[in-house]
């Protein structure tokens, strides 16, 4: 597809379950980036790739979150024993490079723990 | 931390209004961006301002960024339906994005 596409549009689990998120990014970008946005908020970082590695993971709450983007391309955002706090919209963008360039978003994946 | 207070954080006006919100901080930016989203929808990109005291214009929409690059406004002219959703002004590098709350604008016809 033309834009960023991200697997589930909505996921519901149980606390303390493990979940992932899939995004795929528009082709020939290399930067990518990942969101969450709360309720009410606006988006807040956290995490972005540069390639296949991860050059800033400042913004990931705790070490139950984990991203991976083992080929450049695809992304997965990984949640261990998630919990209730953790619902929210992540977020999934790509850009040119991290340098520069437009961030193009996807329309999200909507999380609900129960 | 740099954060960005939006204001307001709800509007809602009849079709064919003018309405003006507003992005401040405490801190200088070197740049701030404004972006639009819907329901459902990821944010989309509307403009950035870089130079301080620049003026944007994109159709009814006009975006000036302070003197001081610690605010920045967004102007609307003659509000139509589709100009309906949040809109959110961030700031920082380009890989590390600050968002504001955003100002979620309803448009009534």
């Amino acid at each position: 597809g033309a834009g960023v596409s991200q697997t589930p549009s909505n996921k519901v689990t149980e606390k303390g379950k493990y979940v992932e998120l899939r995004c795929d990014p528009i082709s020939g970008h290399t930067a990518l980036y990942w969101y969450r946005q709360s309720l009410g908020q606006g988006p807040e970082f956290l995490i972005y790739f540069q390639g296949t590695g991860a050059a800033d993971d400042s913004g990931l709450p705790n070490d139950r979150f984990f991203a991976v983007r083992p080929e450049g391309s695809v992304s997965t955002l990984k949640i261990q024993r998630t919990e209730r706090g953790d619902s929210a919209v992540y977020l999934c963008a790509s850009s040119l490079s991290a340098s520069a360039g437009e961030l193009f978003f996807g329309e999200g994946s909507r999380l609900t723990v129960l | 931390t740099q954060l960005l207070e939006q204001s307001p954080q709800f509007l809602s006006i009849q079709e064919g209004e003018n309405l003006t919100v507003y992005c401040n901080s405490s801190s200088v930016f070197s740049s701030l961006q404004w972006y639009r989203q819907e329901p459902g929808e990821g944010p989309v990109l509307l403009v950035t301002v870089v130079t301080g005291g620049e003026v944007k214009k994109l159709k009814r929409l006009t975006f000036q960024f302070g003197d001081a690059r610690k605010d920045s406004s967004l102007h609307i002219t003659a509000a139509q339906p589709g100009d309906t959703g949040l809109y959110l002004c961030a700031g920082g590098s380009n890989y590390k994005l600050t968002f504001g709350k955003g100002t979620l604008l309803t448009v009534n016809p």
